[in-house]
């Protein structure tokens, strides 16, 4: 079965501290891995997007992928109150598959 | 600008009423979903649409009901027979990159 767990948090953190979010897979035919932000009350915007193992960095993000151990992170430095949300994480075998969500990490960073 | 309008932004539905919620997209996108998102859960896919004129059940599609008559639009009636209704209800688009998922700001629906 295709499933992905992800721990629900929530989480909270100091303004400018390092997050972790983590997530785990089962089905080893995922091959692209995505995370998207959802801030309250509003659709998820689409974050960071992988489909190989190793890092990917945007600015102050940093998506990690093992695919070995099928967990992937989504790693924030100098957190700071805006990246206040939840973050999803979202796994694809590609075709005409469904993405397959997690159930997303509540993030609170505190000024 | 280019994007996805979910509307109404709150809807209530009465018991035995059947509520449809829009969703327009100006992205010229092919593909259009729906998910519902309760809280503490995961998005679940209702319906999704690949082309124009057809459609496709999802996880979830008992007491829902879609048409995709026009690229642009793909409109969602929750019927009676949803007996559960109360969630958040998220549009989605997506053009040829199938994993760029566009969403819509979303419909919160409750039950009076």
């Amino acid at each position: 079965q295709k499933e992905v767990e992800q721990d629900p948090g929530p989480l909270s953190v100091p303004e400018g501290a390092i997050v972790s979010l983590n997530c785990t897979y089962s089905n080893s035919a995922f091959q692209y891995f995505m995370w998207y932000r959802q801030y309250s009350r509003k659709g998820p915007e689409l974050l960071m997007y992988t489909y190989s193992s190793g890092n990917k960095e945007d600015g102050r993000f940093t998506a990690q992928v093992d695919k070995s151990s099928k967990y992937i992170s989504l790693f924030i430095r100098d957190s700071q109150p805006s990246d206040s949300a939840t973050y999803l994480c979202v796994h694809w075998t590609g075709g005409s598959e469904k993405l397959v969500f997690g159930k997303g990490t509540k993030l609170t960073v505190n000024p | 600008d280019g994007g996805i309008t979910q509307s109404p932004k709150y809807l209530f539905r009465k018991e035995g009423q059947n509520v449809t919620l829009s969703c327009e997209q100006n992205l010229n996108h092919d593909a259009m979903y729906w998910y519902r998102q309760d809280p503490g859960q995961g998005l679940r896919l209702i319906y999704y649409s690949q082309i124009v004129n057809d459609f496709q059940k999802g996880d979830i599609a008992e007491g829902y009901s879609v048409s995709r008559e026009k690229k642009e639009s793909f409109p969602l009636t929750v019927t009676s027979a949803q007996k559960n209704p109360t969630a958040f209800y998220l549009c989605a688009s997506c053009g040829q990159d199938n994993e760029k998922l566009f969403f819509g700001s979303g419909t919160q629906l409750s039950v009076l």
